[in-house]
């Protein structure tokens, strides 16, 4: 594998259903990030970790746990979620600490809220 | 506070023809600007990047975009168009000042017709 991979791709789950969703960087960089992305509106930065401690949580609701064991895994858990939460889920890498941190994307999970 | 701005939510070209996206970015300090591609159900994919230097900026498949810091703009042009083109387009910058956080533009659907 390279580059920056997700699973599942697609994910359909009920609102009151528990499921995490998995990202996996092989660039060996020291920074993760999870990211929003619905219909017709920017893309949303959810959780920043640098160095496997979570340096970013822009005001998302709690029923969206982040985890990151190590450098190379972040995971997304997911609780009672509501309809308004079905969109494609970015997951992104990056070198911080070595100029302009450029951040390389997975291809998403495409999670549909029932 | 930094911000980016993409003119035209939809552009429609002719295979062949000449391929210009639009991005506006406001930062109070030097910038650094991305424009990145999505193919449709795929992640985002970096197309190129500006960050010192030279302001004209060459990308994969053909792309390039001209810094031009008294117009701030950062505009994605190719000479002619390919099918393959067709996909969404964003920009995006970060500064140091925020951390490298990527702010991202709206986005740009590109059109390709035969």
């Amino acid at each position: 594998e390279t580059g920056v991979t997700q699973t599942p791709r697609h994910l359909v789950m009920g609102m009151t259903n528990k499921k995490s969703l998995k990202c996996e960087q092989h660039l060996g960089h020291n920074a993760m990030y999870w990211y929003k992305q619905s219909a017709k509106k920017p893309l949303e930065l959810m959780f920043v970790y640098s160095l496997e401690e979570r340096v970013e949580n822009n005001s998302v609701p709690s029923r969206f746990s982040p985890e990151c064991p190590n450098s190379s895994h972040l995971f997304l858990h997911l609780h009672t979620l509501q309809p308004e939460d079905s969109a494609l889920y970015l997951c992104a890498s990056s070198q911080v600490g070595t100029g302009v941190d450029t951040q390389y994307f997975g291809p998403g999970t495409r999670l549909t809220v029932l | 506070a930094q911000s980016v701005t993409q003119l035209g939510s939809h552009v429609s070209v002719s295979e062949g023809a000449l391929v210009l996206l639009r991005c506006n970015y406001s930062s109070s300090v030097p910038p650094y600007l991305f424009w990145y591609v999505q193919y449709p159900n795929q992640g985002l994919q970096l197309l190129l990047k500006y960050t010192t230097g030279a302001t004209l900026v060459k990308g994969i498949n053909g792309f390039e975009a001209e810094f031009k810091k008294s117009e701030t703009s950062f505009h994605l042009t190719k000479p002619s168009a390919h099918m393959s083109d067709a996909a969404e387009y964003f920009c995006a910058v970060s500064t140091m000042e925020y951390g490298n956080k990527l702010v991202f533009g709206a986005g740009t659907i590109l059109r390709v017709k035969s």
